[in-house]
């Protein structure tokens, strides 16, 4: 089952504009992971922050990390069309060795 | 990095039948899953391929309907036995290598299954 809930599940921007992308999860984790998904195809990870820190960045992405409220958000700033594709917040729970658990997913279209 | 290869990447199958679909890799890694992932929907783990011993399946997967062999650090199979409907998805292989921060996987291209 599912360890988290994304939100929205659907988004559809300007090129240009940024995207903000939700996640919750259930329960204590070692760390919190974004994977980006294109056309139904393999995973790409994207960028890793662990339960320790609240805030990552890399290149165009932003992730924070609020384990009291267990949550996190991916921030993708200057959207461009090659970043429509489907993204995944993936966990490793604490106790879990190193299985992921995912949530449910957001689709970002970027329209030019 | 680590670069993963899966056979067939497509396969249309009647129900009743099976299929079995590789994942290759690069180079020796400990860890290696299965993950299927229904239509529209998100990942869920199947099983932990272990090498030199059974795999290890999460809740609601069985061995009889998906066997898995783990012959070596760079090669899995998964087989989706007596395939109906329902097991139309897509599955993914990933690995963990040694280097990876925990859980930190890469993932396969997928091998899209339809079972009319």
């Amino acid at each position: 089952s599912q360890q988290g809930e994304e939100d929205p599940q659907a988004l559809s921007i300007q090129e240009g504009e940024n995207a903000t992308m939700n996640c919750s999860y259930k329960t204590s984790i070692n760390n919190l992971q974004w994977y980006r998904q294109n056309s139904g195809r393999g995973l790409v990870h994207l960028i890793l922050i662990r339960s320790n820190e609240r805030e990552k960045h890399s290149g165009r992405l932003r992730v924070t990390l609020d384990t009291s409220k267990k949550s996190s958000s991916l921030l993708i700033t200057a959207s461009r069309a090659a970043d429509t594709a489907s993204y995944f917040c993936a966990t490793v729970i604490t106790g879990g060795g190193n299985k992921l658990t995912f949530g449910t997913g957001t689709q970002l279209k970027v329209e030019l | 990095s680590a670069v993963i290869s899966q056979k067939p990447s497509r396969d249309i199958c009647q129900r009743g039948t099976s299929l079995t679909i590789q994942c290759q890799v690069d180079s020796q890694v400990t860890m290696m899953f299965w993950y299927r992932q229904q239509p529209g929907q998100s990942l869920t783990l199947i099983a932990t391929a272990n090498q030199g011993s059974e795999a290890t399946y999460e809740s609601g997967f069985v061995i009889d309907k998906f066997p898995i062999s783990r012959p070596n650090l760079t090669f899995s199979t998964l087989t989706v036995s007596n395939m109906s409907p329902e097991d139309s998805s897509i599955y993914l292989c990933s690995v963990l290598p040694a280097w990876r921060e925990r859980g930190e996987q890469y993932f396969g291209p997928g091998t899209r299954l339809t079972v009319t």
